[in-house]
């Protein structure tokens, strides 16, 4: 069965920067288009990066882009988020969702458990 | 980017009750209209793509329909493990959006 495990949250300052990871087993990681969406405390989803399958193309929110990069190792089964100059506006559950796809956004049809990154001086 | 709108915002029902939940795009989105369950402390799940697709696993009382701008997600007889937060999402452009999502809760 499809499984993807996040890990890498935690409490950074303002201006601070962390890499989150997830691990993902039961189907062909280097097949699909992968996603990272987050989720801040009593608030909706908000979608945050896209790599495609062989990482040749990367998509951003423009909240984020040319401060967060969204990576992959195939041969590792992993999906990586840095993320870089933390704002508070950033703190949220980090989920990382599995595409339907392999280039194009199409849907998210697996999700990870999520993981809390915490802003906060 | 495009904009997701959804009404209601919440909605109290009775187990056994039909609901259905509209969702709005601010332009033309084709078919590319999924839906996703969410529960409190959980990851989201996707229910319905491609605005009419039942996806693996999901209950057939759940349903979706629509296509251009206007979409709807219809559970055809409420059941106690469906109180939950809905959220449309179009994949018609990039940034794929959400809506705000609909809460549904027990009357």
């Amino acid at each position: 069965q499809v499984q993807l495990v996040e890990s890498g949250g935690g409490v950074v300052q303002p201006g601070g920067s962390l890499r989150l990871s997830c691990a993902a087993s039961g189907f062909t990681f280097s097949s699909y288009g992968m996603h990272w969406v987050r989720q801040a405390p009593g608030k909706g989803l908000e979608w945050v990066a896209f790599i495609r399958y062989d990482g040749s193309n990367k998509y951003y929110a423009d909240s984020v882009k040319g401060r967060f990069t969204i990576s992959r190792d195939n041969s590792k089964n992993t999906l990586y988020l840095q993320m870089n100059s933390l704002r508070a506006e950033d703190t949220a559950v980090y989920y990382c969702a599995k595409d339907a796809g392999d280039g194009y956004i199409h849907w998210m049809d697996y999700w990870g458990q999520g993981t809390l990154v915490t802003v906060s001086s | 980017d495009i904009q997701m709108t959804q009404s209601p915002s919440s909605l109290s029902a009775s187990v056994g009750d039909r609901v259905t939940i509209t969702c709005r795009a601010s332009q033309s989105i084709s078919s590319y209209l999924n839906w996703y369950q969410q529960k409190p402390g959980k990851a989201p799940k996707l229910l319905i793509y491609a605005a009419s697709s039942l996806q693996s696993g999901v209950p057939s009382r759940f349903s979706g329909s629509g296509s251009g701008t206007d979409f709807t997600l219809t559970i055809s007889s409420l059941q106690p493990e469906d109180f939950a937060t809905y959220y449309c999402q179009q994949s018609y452009s990039t940034p794929p959006t959400f809506g705000p999502g609909t809460k549904v809760d027990i009357k």
